[in-house]
């Protein structure tokens, strides 16, 4: 399978405690994004990468959330001290701009990681 | 002000029945790129369909088309036949700025589709 994939696909954590979710682009992919989705809701953007520089960071992403991409490959976002709003699924995409197929731009996501803080 | 806007929160259709998703859109860029993604119970979004703002003619891929009325501002998705595994929820997204510049998405709220055998 090369599509986007996200681990864990589940987290239940009580409030307070520090989770890291990690995602894996499609392989040739240069650009990663976070987005979360509450329920019934349509996705929020968090971040963005390029490579491995944070070119973007949404004003929901307070300072408890931090994002990494350290060799451009696969990303991490951890949230710290956490809360229950931030129950969520958290999603990843990855697109890039000279893919092989499919068009420049088209953002493919992952699965997501649903999160539960108790 | 939203930028997009899915007025629809929930339709039922009849199957093999034709059904429209409404899809309305604000930005001031000339060049932007609306997608319509599917998401069924499982979680995953599912591209379908994409109009660039150049773009002369209504984007088709198989048995979903886009309405686009890019003086109204709107974007509406056709879905035609449809069928039982067309139920989930449906998101209209736009990015603003050119392809190349990789911008992040903003998304509508959704409307949720359930096909009635």
């Amino acid at each position: 399978d090369t599509g986007v994939s996200q681990d864990p696909r589940h987290k239940i954590t009580k409030r307070g405690q520090n989770v890291t979710f990690r995602c894996d682009p499609i392989s040739e992919h240069n650009r990663l994004y976070w987005y979360r989705q509450t329920l019934g809701q349509g996705p929020e953007f968090l971040t963005y990468f390029q490579n491995e520089a944070q070119l973007e960071k949404s004003r929901l992403l307070s300072d408890r959330f931090s994002a990494e991409r350290p060799k451009g490959s696969f990303s991490t976002l951890e949230i710290q001290r956490t809360e229950q709003g931030d129950s969520a699924m958290y999603l990843c995409a990855s697109s890039s701009n000279h893919p092989t197929s499919g068009r420049v731009g088209e953002q493919f996501f992952g699965p997501g990681t649903r999160l539960t803080v108790l | 002000a939203q930028k997009i806007t899915q007025t629809q929160p929930g339709m039922f259709v009849q199957e093999k029945e034709a059904v429209t998703l409404d899809c309305t859109y604000d930005t001031s860029d000339p060049s932007y790129g609306l997608f319509w993604y599917k998401q069924p119970s499982s979680g995953e979004m599912i591209f379908l369909i994409y109009q660039g703002s150049y773009d002369q003619q209504n984007a088709t891929e198989g048995r979903y088309s886009l309405n686009f009325q890019k003086a109204r501002k709107s974007a509406n998705l056709v879905i035609s036949a449809s069928q039982l595994g067309d139920s989930a929820m449906y998101f209209c997204a736009m990015r603003e700025g050119p392809v190349a510049a990789g911008n992040k998405l903003t998304f509508g709220g959704g409307t949720r589709v359930l096909v009635k055998p």
